[in-house]
C-alpha cells in the first residue's frame, strides 16, 4: 500500500523555467510534508517542509502549495537552474514515532 | 565535520556471507534509522531506534538484525546475505527533544553489491 504517490517520475525543464512535482496522501494523521532532494552518489537533504496549518510556505526559490482538502502538496521551483537537477522525494509522517513515508521520487533534469 | 558518517561507502561480497555496515551521528540527536534505497531509488524504512530502543521495526527479513550500543551508533548486520540485499544503505538520525524534531539528517550511504 503506497501511502504516499508522487508523480512526475521525470521531468525535464529548461533553465529558467519552473518545476513542479506533486503528491497525494492517504493518511489523515500525516502532519509534517517534507520535501527532501538528493544529488547522485549522496544521501538525500531536507529542502523544505511544511505543516498543514498553512496553505503555502516559500524558500527563496522552492515553494511547497499545501492542498488539505485534497490531501495533496507539490512542490514549485522557480527560475530552475541545472545544479537543481537531482532526485526529489515528498515525504509525509504523523504520530509518535516520526517515521517518514517517501514518495517514489522524480528526477528532475534541467537543462542549460 | 561530518554530522552523520557510514562505514564502509562500498561493499562487494558473494552471496551467504555475513557483512556489517556501520553508523555514526556526532549531531547529538537521539534518534537513528536505516534506510533500504532500491535501484529504482525508493527509500524504505527499515529500523529505528531512539535513545538505544528500537521504536520502529519494519516489515524486514530476520536476516537483518540492527544494534545500537549508544544514542550515537547504530548498526546493520546482515546475514546469509542474498542477491536482492543489493542496495544502497542510509543511516539518519533525527532529535525527538527538538524543535525540528521529524527532520532526519542522513548519511551518504553504503552501496552493497551482492554478487
Amino acid at each position: 500500500q503506497q501511502q504516499v504517490k508522487q508523480s512526475p517520475q521525470s521531468l525535464i525543464v529548461q533553465k529558467g523555467g519552473i518545476s513542479i512535482i506533486n503528491c497525494a496522501y492517504e493518511n489523515t494523521a500525516f502532519d509534517y510534508f517534507p520535501w527532501y532532494q538528493q544529488f547522485p552518489g549522496k544521501g538525500p537533504a531536507l529542502l523544505i517542509a511544511i505543516r498543514p496549518d498553512v496553505s503555502e510556505k516559500k524558500e527563496g526559490r522552492f515553494t511547497i502549495s499545501f492542498n488539505k482538502s485534497a490531501k495533496q502538496f507539490s512542490l514549485h521551483i522557480m527560475d530552475s537552474q541545472p545544479g537543481d537537477s537531482a532526485t526529489y522525494f515528498c515525504a509525509a509522517s504523523g504520530g509518535s514515532n516520526y517515521k517518514l513515508t517517501f514518495g517514489k521520487g522524480t528526477l528532475l533534469t534541467v537543462n542549460p | 565535520d561530518t554530522a552523520v558518517s557510514q562505514t564502509p561507502k562500498y561493499l562487494v561480497t558473494q552471496m551467504g556471507n555475513d557483512k556489517s555496515i556501520k553508523c555514526e551521528q556526532n549531531l547529538g540527536h537521539d534518534t537513528m534509522y536505516w534506510y533500504k534505497q532500491d535501484s529504482k531509488k525508493f527509500l524504505k524504512i527499515m529500523f529505528s531506534y531512539n535513545n538505544k530502543e528500537l521504536i520502529i521495526n519494519e516489515t524486514v527479513p530476520n536476516r537483518f538484525s540492527p544494534k545500537s550500543p549508544d544514542k550515537a551508533h547504530l548498526n546493520l548486520h546482515i546475514n546469509s546475505l542474498e542477491l536482492g540485499d543489493s542496495a544502497v544503505y542510509f543511516c539518519a538520525s533525527s532529535n525527538r527533544r527538538g524543535g525540528e524534531k521529524e527532520t532526519q539528517y542522513f548519511g551518504p550511504g553504503t552501496r552493497l553489491l551482492v554478487l
